[in-house]
């Protein structure tokens, strides 16, 4: 089974903290995304990666940047958190970028305070 | 900017019954996919319909898309109570993976 692990699921930091969060898929994957959920907003990707050290912008990247040194992990960084970064972020890979299914890990709700 | 657009937001129906979900989208699309998340979990793929496909069924699963239209529905027939879950539909176009609000479906017992 493909298996995407986020680092954390809950996690409270504080207004102006450097945050990391952390993806990690198994199944060699080339594409890899992050996503945050809100209330009545459905899902908004911020950034995707489609090899390693690639990344491209999503439709809210304002606020985030990324990392993939390694295949196989994929980080989202938030360089100064705000209170309305709060939200639940969701990792996801692909196998390919064309018409394949992606998975999703468990979620990370972040509250920033 | 979101490409896909669920609707009804919500839906609320009877055990048994079937349930029908419409997405709508704006441009050229290579497929389109369906996922439900149960809630606060992280989404579960559910079945995918490339752009030269009308419709394609997995199980209790029906999905239809009309290119011309720019829309898809997703059709659960003999729904049960866990089915309860939010369900989206995510196009993909240019190497971007785009998902929309979803809609709530509650099936009661």
């Amino acid at each position: 089974d493909v298996k995407v692990t986020q680092s954390s699921r809950y996690l409270v930091k504080r207004t102006g903290e450097k945050v990391f969060l952390e993806c990690v898929q198994d199944m060699d994957h080339e594409n890899m995304f992050w996503y945050r959920q809100d209330p009545g907003l459905g899902l908004r990707l911020i950034y995707f990666s489609y090899d390693v050290k690639m990344k491209e912008k999503g439709d809210i990247p304002e606020g985030y940047s990324v990392s993939r040194e390694k295949k196989e992990r994929f980080s989202l960084i938030l360089e100064s958190a705000s209170t309305n970064q709060t939200s639940m972020y969701l990792c996801a890979s692909s196998l390919s970028t064309w018409g394949t299914e992606a998975f999703f890990g468990q979620g990370t709700r972040l509250t920033v305070v | 900017s979101q490409q896909g657009e669920e609707d009804p937001q919500a839906l609320s129906i009877q055990e048994g019954e079937n349930a029908t979900m419409n997405c709508s989208y704006k441009t050229s699309i290579n497929n389109l996919q369906w996922y439900r998340q149960n809630s606060g979990r992280g989404l579960v793929h559910l079945i995918l319909i490339r752009s030269n496909e009308r419709e394609k069924h997995s199980g209790r699963l029906r999905v239809t898309l009309d290119t011309s239209k720019k829309s898809s529905s997703l059709l659960i027939t003999a729904s049960r109570a866990a089915d309860t879950a939010s369900y989206f539909c995510a196009t993909e176009a240019t190497q971007k993976l785009v998902f929309g609000k979803g809609t709530k479906l509650t099936v009661n017992p």
